[in-house]
């Protein structure tokens, strides 16, 4: 079954810790997506692929980077988790239509 | 630019209830429109979309209709459920980028 996934689910962290979150899809599509969201409230586009090699920011501005060296992952790093990280991360992917999401990654940053 | 505007939330109702939750847009061109739904804890799932005008899009008992007369894409329920509790987004399709333009989302709580 085609799907796109999200790990880890949660991660509580100390400050200044490097950290990856992870997300893969099976799929194959080429455009990728991640957002920052406080809990139910609006999403915030931080980065996106248009395919491999290819990577933007995205509209919020975000401490931390992407790489896309295979289709099908797209993983997000923070060299240094601060408090104001705090917040859940979502990835989507896209065949030019809609996106499909993953059940997202809750970061607390202690 | 373009944008999404949604009706402000939270959006009390009894089970049963007609649910309306209002969703107009600004865009160039003719995008496609979308919902989805976020359930507590979990990531954004596609509920409908529509990708042109006079469209409907249904799933789960919910509707929305493509209006260009009115740019609108209101999302319709006639008898919810407490299960249909979550926050509801709808957003546009920038076709210059293949990029999704977000409501900022109404939580709708359904008491029993």
């Amino acid at each position: 079954e085609a799907d796109i996934y999200q790990t880890p689910r949660y991660l509580v962290i100390g400050t200044g810790k490097k950290i990856t979150l992870e997300c893969s899809q099976t799929m194959g599509h080429d455009k990728m997506y991640w957002y920052q969201q406080d809990p139910g409230m609006e999403l915030h586009l931080i980065h996106y692929s248009y395919g491999v090699n290819s990577t933007e920011k995205g509209d919020l501005s975000s401490e931390s980077t992407v790489s896309r060296i295979r289709t099908e992952h797209f993983p997000l790093t923070l060299e240094s988790a601060r408090p104001s990280h705090t917040s859940q991360y979502l990835c989507a992917s896209s065949d030019s239509g809609a996106q499909y999401f993953g059940p997202g990654t809750r970061l607390t940053v202690l | 630019g373009n944008s999404v505007t949604q009706m402000e939330g939270p959006v009390t109702l009894s089970e049963e209830a007609f649910l309306t939750i209002n969703c107009t847009y600004t865009a160039t061109g003719y995008p496609s429109l979308f919902w989805y739904v976020q359930y507590p804890g979990e990531g954004l799932q596609l509920l409908l979309k529509a990708t042109k005008a006079d469209d409907k899009g249904s799933n789960k008992g919910f509707e929305a209709t493509y209006r260009k007369e009115t740019t609108s894409f209101h999302l319709e329920k006639g008898s919810v459920q407490v299960s249909d509790s979550a926050v509801y987004f709808c957003a546009l399709s920038d076709r210059s980028n293949y990029q999704l333009i977000w409501g900022a989302g109404t939580k709708l709580i359904i008491k029993p």
